[in-house]
């Protein structure tokens, strides 16, 4: 009973190094949510996905890109990393019910810092 | 547009003691409303929803929250606080218009022994 898997757990990076983080859900879930939480600022929204193959911008896309080839998967990429993405990462995944009236389920976060 | 406005940044309650975090949002049609809780190191967990009915809702841990269209308010409550309750706590709507959830900036609560 996995839930949402978010790897790696830590990471430090290189100002200009690229990574990918993984989100993988094992609920059978449509939708796929990548969040960043900063102090004082609560979650906000990078990219989202509302199927295989689809994505989209949230609020803060910028400097991030996103993929969603398979259902159960939804990866963020940092292509050339700079200190204000130093950040806790969390993905999150919902059942499409009839929209966003399922709550989301939560990963335990990515903790990314940015030298 | 869209918001969630959670007013106390931080609140500090004494256990045994009753407890109230505050959220209200903008929403034009009638909203999908979460609470979440979410402590330290982990990611977020459901403690209650509404979306129609009752507008007094359970949720676990003994919290609840009233829904209050004229008030555009969606608080929480719990009768009793314990030590393990020390956590941050996050308001939530969903936008059916964009299949996003919208969240308050959240409330830290600290409990004193």
């Amino acid at each position: 009973n996995a839930g949402v898997t978010q790897t790696p757990k830590f990471r430090v990076l290189k100002t200009g190094q690229s990574m990918t983080l993984l989100c993988a859900q094992d609920m059978n879930h449509e939708y796929m949510y990548w969040y960043r939480q900063d102090p004082g600022m609560g979650l906000r929204l990078i990219h989202y996905s509302v199927g295989e193959g689809t994505t989209a911008k949230g609020e803060v896309p910028d400097g991030y890109n996103v993929s969603r080839l398979k259902k159960q998967n939804f990866l963020l990429g940092l292509e050339s990393a700079a200190p204000s993405q130093t950040s806790v990462y969390f993905c999150a995944s919902s059942y499409e019910g009839r929209g966003v009236d399922q709550p989301q389920h939560f990963g335990d976060g990515t903790r990314l810092s940015i030298l | 547009a869209q918001s969630v406005t959670q007013p106390d940044i931080h609140i500090t309650v004494s256990e045994g003691a009753s407890l109230e975090l505050r959220c209200n949002y903008s929403y034009g049609a009638t909203p999908y409303l979460f609470w979440y809780v979410q402590s330290p190191g982990q990611g977020l967990q459901l403690l209650l929803k509404y979306f129609s009915g009752d507008t007094l809702v359970q949720g676990i841990k003994g919290f609840e929250a009233e829904f209050k269209r004229s008030q555009s308010s969606f608080n929480l409550r719990k009768p009793s606080v314990h030590w393990s309750d020390a956590a941050e706590y996050f308001c939530a709507v969903g936008d059916t218009g964009t299949y996003k959830y919208i969240f308050g900036t959240g409330t830290r609560l600290k409990v004193l022994a």
